[in-house]
């Protein structure tokens, strides 16, 4: 069981928004802003999206944003492309002798 | 551009130990703030931490999996080692290498991951 909490799937047409939660607690998400968010295409490694909750690397699209509320963080995709089809995973320090976590992985459908 | 890539055996048998190695270039482990770590991948399933270690050589294992796990850096080689004893089928996975920056806690590179397969 992952220790972070994220909606298994989620779908939408293109152009639509969508916001995938990621739900700790406060020894992690609610604790610390150290919270990213990773992109999974089909049999590809994942690729950084978000880091320090809502901090972009250089490259990718500002349609991707990303915020926390109390022990839930949110990724946010606007302007939905086909190319965003994939699964989307949730990370995040947590307290305790340098533990980090996953989220289970929300599967995105653009329909 | 940071590049890492992972090496080792495609099949193991249960009982046996898997040793893994993720070669990296265009980094340098010795810099401050950098580790190297593994994460693993069973089809299908999720995402999970096996080990990180630093540039100050501190390492982190899996409290889960601790037991089994060893991670060893060698700096000159540009190399990180992990081990996981006694393998078993359910250890299936695709295993990924990974830059860590330290003081923000995520990953930025990712190798291209071995799928390791664990069967008699």
């Amino acid at each position: 069981q992952s220790a972070l909490t994220q909606p298994a799937s989620v779908s939408a047409s293109p152009g639509q928004s969508i916001t995938i939660s990621c739900t700790g607690t406060s020894s992690d998400v609610g604790s610390y802003n150290l919270v990213s968010w990773y992109q999974q295409h089909p049999g590809k490694a994942p690729k950084l999206i978000i880091y320090e909750v809502n901090k972009r690397p250089s490259g990718v699209s500002n349609r991707f944003s990303g915020s926390k509320s109390g022990n839930t963080a949110s990724l946010t995709i606007s302007g939905l492309q086909a190319e965003d089809e994939a699964v989307y995973y949730c990370h995040s320090y947590a307290d305790s002798i340098d533990i980090v976590v996953f989220g289970g992985g929300t599967r995105l459908t653009v329909l | 551009q940071i590049t890492l890539k992972e090496s080792g055996p495609t099949l193991v048998k249960p009982t046996q130990t898997l040793t893994l190695t993720c070669s990296f270039s265009e980094f340098a482990l010795s810099t401050s703030g950098v580790a190297v770590g593994w994460i693993r991948q069973p089809p299908g399933k999720a995402l999970e931490w096996l080990a990180r270690v630093y540039w100050n050589d501190g390492k982190t294992y899996s409290p889960s999996l601790e037991s089994r796990l060893t991670i060893t850096k060698d700096t000159s080689k540009n190399q990180v080692v992990l081990t996981m004893t006694n393998m078993d089928p359910v250890d299936t996975a695709t295993y990924y290498c990974a830059h860590m920056i330290w003081s923000g806690y995520y990953v930025d590179s990712w190798g291209q991951g071995t799928l390791v397969t664990v069967s008699s």
